[in-house]
């Protein structure tokens, strides 16, 4: 159990439809960032998220956006799913001073 | 932009056989390399930070050290439990994290 938790586990999506997935902690974490897993890759950044404001994006057109409201939980929303979306997507919250941070168990999203 | 190459891909070890995975990598101010262990269908599980060069750190079988261009990761006479993929990452200026593409590590009994 990582503190770090995603939901749904695993989902099934059809091409062009829209997704929202969730990440939550225990604890308050003001850093939030969502990654892209694909099979055999490493993570991918997507963006962060400090204070409830954008402040990073990687390599990712709009049609993925997300949110981080007061209570430090967020969210990945996703329009127009491609088949190549599928993937595993990870949260991660800032964990300390030490630039760590700690990952959700992600969540499978297979689109069809 | 922040590069991560992880080598090799694939490690198959019989249990009790030493061995090393390596990270090398390219970034614009370097606040920190990581080392994750990734479970089949899960999370990244946080193993180590290491900031500086020369910086070493050990956690039961597994001892990570840094360079200025990379980072090894020794596991010492591994378990089947040690079966995993390792990944690295580097976290830049702008906080987020570069990862490889990981090392994958199957040990035999």
């Amino acid at each position: 159990e990582t503190g770090v938790t995603q939901s749904p586990t695993h989902l099934i999506k059809t091409r062009g439809q829209q997704v929202t997935l969730r990440c939550s902690s225990q604890s308050g974490h003001n850093t939030v960032s969502w990654y892209q897993q694909a099979l055999g890759q490493g993570p991918q950044f997507i963006f962060q998220y400090y204070r409830e404001e954008e402040n990073g994006r990687g390599n990712f057109p709009p049609r993925f956006s997300g949110l981080q409201f007061p209570n430090y939980s967020s969210e990945l929303n996703e329009n127009a799913l491609e088949l190549d979306d599928s993937a595993l997507y990870l949260c991660a919250m800032q964990t300390g001073g030490y630039y760590g941070y700690t990952f959700g168990s992600g969540t499978r999203l297979t689109v069809v | 932009e922040d590069q991560v190459t992880q080598s090799p891909e694939a490690l198959r070890l019989q249990e009790g056989e030493s061995s090393s995975l390596n990270c090398s990598y390219t970034v614009s101010g370097l606040r920190g390399l990581f080392w994750y262990r990734q479970d089949p269908g899960k999370g990244p599980e946080f193993l180590f930070t290491l900031y500086s060069a020369g910086e070493e750190k050990e956690k039961e079988r597994l001892k990570a050290t840094l360079t200025k261009k990379e980072s090894f990761l020794h596991i010492t006479a591994p378990k089947p439990e040690d079966s995993a993929t390792y990944l690295c990452a580097v976290c830049s200026n702008d906080y987020k994290l570069s990862f490889g593409a990981g090392t994958t590590v199957t040990v035999r009994a």
